[in-house]
């Protein structure tokens, strides 16, 4: 997990608001990958991302959900006009090429 | 679809005895195989990858035995630490693939008890 910093760690939302989960990768790693938890599942594969460039996102729910990692800061999964079902665990994860991934602590969404 | 599977919800043993947890998968593009181990509140932690180019690797108290032809891979952990003591997600890639993307497909995860 070493540096790979997600922030908040926790974030509370009321349905309706949004929400904006931040993720830097680790040092020289370009490739930024998004995966959700919910309770009592394994990780899913939400969206594969590039500097500026969004290559894969077939994980990504159709509305409501955004992935961003501009050329300069962190990578930032938004979403918008949240509901209880988003409740979950949030996980970024860098590599240097497409192989073994390394993930940050995550952020536990909980919305109310 | 669960294209990766773990089919054991938990595990517990001795410690100094050998854990063997087991992961299945159904898609035959995957060739890039990972481990990871997780504690509460916290992200995956990288344990040990293996290519479908080999059934075998080993580092230190753990090594991941791959058979493609039953689509199955097991991670042995010997011996057993009470640290141990957490979920392991078995996941999969499909590097080789012409949309070579890189994500990983994770199985439910095991949790494993090692008793001192």
């Amino acid at each position: 997990n070493a540096g790979v910093m997600q922030n908040p760690r926790h974030l509370v939302r009321r349905r309706g608001q949004e929400a904006r989960l931040r993720c830097s990768p680790m040092k020289g790693h370009s490739h930024v990958y998004w995966y959700r938890q919910l309770p009592e599942e394994g990780l899913k594969f939400m969206v594969y991302l590039q500097k500026e460039n969004i290559i894969d996102e077939s994980g990504m729910p159709k509305e409501r959900f955004s992935a961003e990692f501009p050329k300069e800061g962190p990578s930032i999964l938004r979403i918008q006009q949240v509901v209880r079902g988003d409740s979950a665990a949030y996980f970024c994860a860098s590599s240097n090429r497409v192989d073994t991934q390394y993930f940050g602590p995550g952020t536990r969404l909980t919305v109310l | 679809d669960q294209q990766v599977k773990q089919n054991s919800p938990s595990l517990s043993v001795q410690e100094g005895r050998i854990s063997i947890l087991n992961c299945d998968y159904t898609n035959s593009m995957f060739d890039y195989f990972l481990w990871y181990k997780k504690y509460p509140a916290e992200g995956p932690t990288f344990l040990i990858s293996i290519s479908s180019i080999k059934d075998k690797n080993e580092d230190g108290r753990f090594t991941v035995f791959l058979n493609k032809s039953a689509k199955h891979l097991s991670l042995h952990i010997v011996p057993s630490q009470p640290g141990d003591s957490a979920v392991y997600f078995c996941a999969a890639s499909a590097l080789g693939g012409s949309s070579n993307t890189g994500k990983l497909i994770f199985g439910q995860g095991t949790t494993l008890q090692v008793k001192p």
